[in-house]
């Protein structure tokens, strides 16, 4: 069946580091993709989403780009800050209505 | 910007009892979905519903949950008796009308169900 895999964390940074989390999927036919950030204490926030396949997702700084050929979907920030510290989980939505989630990512950045 | 609203934030519920976790999705959409989040692990997919009837439902989804929509505005997931191991944070999401893929779905702040 379809699925979601991203690295494994913590990934821990410097503030103003680059940023990359890989995430690598498998489905059937074209699904979209997306990226959900999880703060501290809440619930999931939609961060970005990409459609078909060379769509570059964007948002808050953080770009994702669509890549059918590898089936990937890695999420790049150029300069992250303290306040980006949160879970990070890459997903798919295929076939059906539900959405299919990675393990999910924890980032910390250092002041 | 509507949002997705659950409650209680927090339920603390003896083992064999059975809990109702409560969700407002966003007014007009269609859609509803719950997901767990087992302490440490991934997201997973429950259940969908959609014109009053189930649409998909995962392998966790047995004959111990059940979801209805009672009135026009909450959603909501039964457990009828819990075990040690449904201790999760529950998510509720909805979507409108549209290709999946152009309606992102909106989650919840979760509740967090604690079986003791």
């Amino acid at each position: 069946g379809d699925s979601v895999t991203q690295m494994e964390g913590p990934v821990t940074l410097s503030e103003e580091a680059f940023l990359t989390i890989n995430c690598t999927y498998t489905a059937t036919g074209y699904p979209s993709l997306f990226w959900y950030v999880q703060y501290p204490g809440e619930g999931l926030q939609l961060l970005l989403k990409a459609t078909k396949a060379d769509d570059k997702g964007s948002n808050k700084g953080f770009e994702a780009t669509y890549r059918k050929e590898t089936t990937s979907f890695h999420l790049e920030k150029g300069s992250v800050q303290v306040s980006d510290s949160a879970v990070y989980f890459c997903a798919l939505r295929g076939g059906a209505s539900k959405i299919i989630f990675g393990s999910g990512t924890r980032l910390s950045i250092r002041p | 910007e509507p949002e997705v609203t659950q409650t209680p934030s927090h339920q603390v519920t003896q083992m064999g009892q059975e809990v109702i976790l409560r969700c407002v999705p966003i007014s007009n959409h269609l859609y509803f979905y719950w997901y767990r989040q087992i302490l440490g692990q991934k997201v997973e997919f429950l259940v969908s519903f959609y014109n009053n009837e189930i649409s998909e439902k995962s392998e966790i989804f047995d004959d111990q949950f059940s979801v209805e929509r009672p009135d026009g505005s909450n959603f909501t997931l039964k457990i009828r008796s819990t075990k040690l191991e449904d201790s999760a944070m529950y998510f509720c999401a909805s979507h409108g009308e549209g290709a999946w893929g152009n309606q992102p779905q909106h989650f919840g702040d979760g509740t967090r169900l604690s079986i003791l």
